[in-house]
């Protein structure tokens, strides 16, 4: 069975900082890995994905994604948080073999100015 | 492009009454999911539809129902509706199987 893991349930960071949500994952064979943010009382937005090729991910609003197979992680990361990326951050996982995505708990990210 | 379509937004509905769900997605999209998102169990995978056929279905009760169109529009359906029911009901539609899923703004269910 899927499952994903965001150990932390809120993460603060201040603006200019670089920022860090974590996210491991666990599925049978290889992995398609995304990252959504939701804000208040609005659907999730596609960041970025995994599928294949470079372990590092690049996707919107600068935010990248590094893929680490043999620690079965996807860690979202952005260089300098900006107050605007306050929000619900969740990491997602569907089997290459399934069609549903399994979703972590989500993890709040508040960047202070 | 236009974006993946929830109506109606807002509901609020009472216990026992049943009620339906619309989702359009991106035109030439034709998988289309269903999550429920509630504050203790997060978010959950109701069910799944390609080319009108249902092709997974996540662990809910037979009152949790939908269909999909031949113009891919979706829609679901809860019976017999009860407080715990009452959720945000995210609608997704995506291209192909290795694409990403793009999701709707979502119908935020009541029932009192």
């Amino acid at each position: 069975a899927q499952s994903v893991a965001q150990p932390e349930d809120q993460v603060n960071v201040a603006e200019g900082n670089p920022l860090t949500v974590k996210c491991t994952y666990s599925v049978s064979g290889n992995p398609y890995l995304f990252w959504y943010v939701q804000y208040p009382n609005r659907g999730l937005q596609f960041l970025l994905k995994y599928i294949t090729g470079d372990n590092l991910v690049k996707g919107s609003y600068g935010f990248e994604a590094e893929f680490n197979k043999s620690q079965t992680s996807f860690h979202l990361k952005k260089p300098s948080a900006l107050v605007s990326d306050s929000a619900l951050y969740f990491c997602a996982v569907r089997g290459r073999d399934g069609n549903k995505l399994v979703f972590g708990a989500g993890t709040i990210l508040r960047v202070k100015s | 492009k236009a974006g993946v379509t929830q109506t109606p937004r807002y509901l609020i509905k009472t216990r026992g009454q049943q009620v339906t769900l619309s989702c359009s997605p991106i035109s030439g999209h034709r998988s289309v999911s269903w999550y429920q998102q509630t504050p203790g169990q997060g978010l959950q995978f109701l069910f799944e539809y390609f080319s009108e056929t249902q092709r997974n279905k996540g662990n809910f009760p037979g009152r949790f129902s939908g269909r999909q169109f031949s113009n891919s529009r979706s829609e679901m359906n809860v019976s017999t509706l009860e407080l715990g029911d009452s959720a945000l009901y995210l609608c997704a539609s995506r291209r192909g199987d290795n694409t990403e899923a793009f999701f709707g703004q979502g119908t935020r269910l009541t029932v009192v």
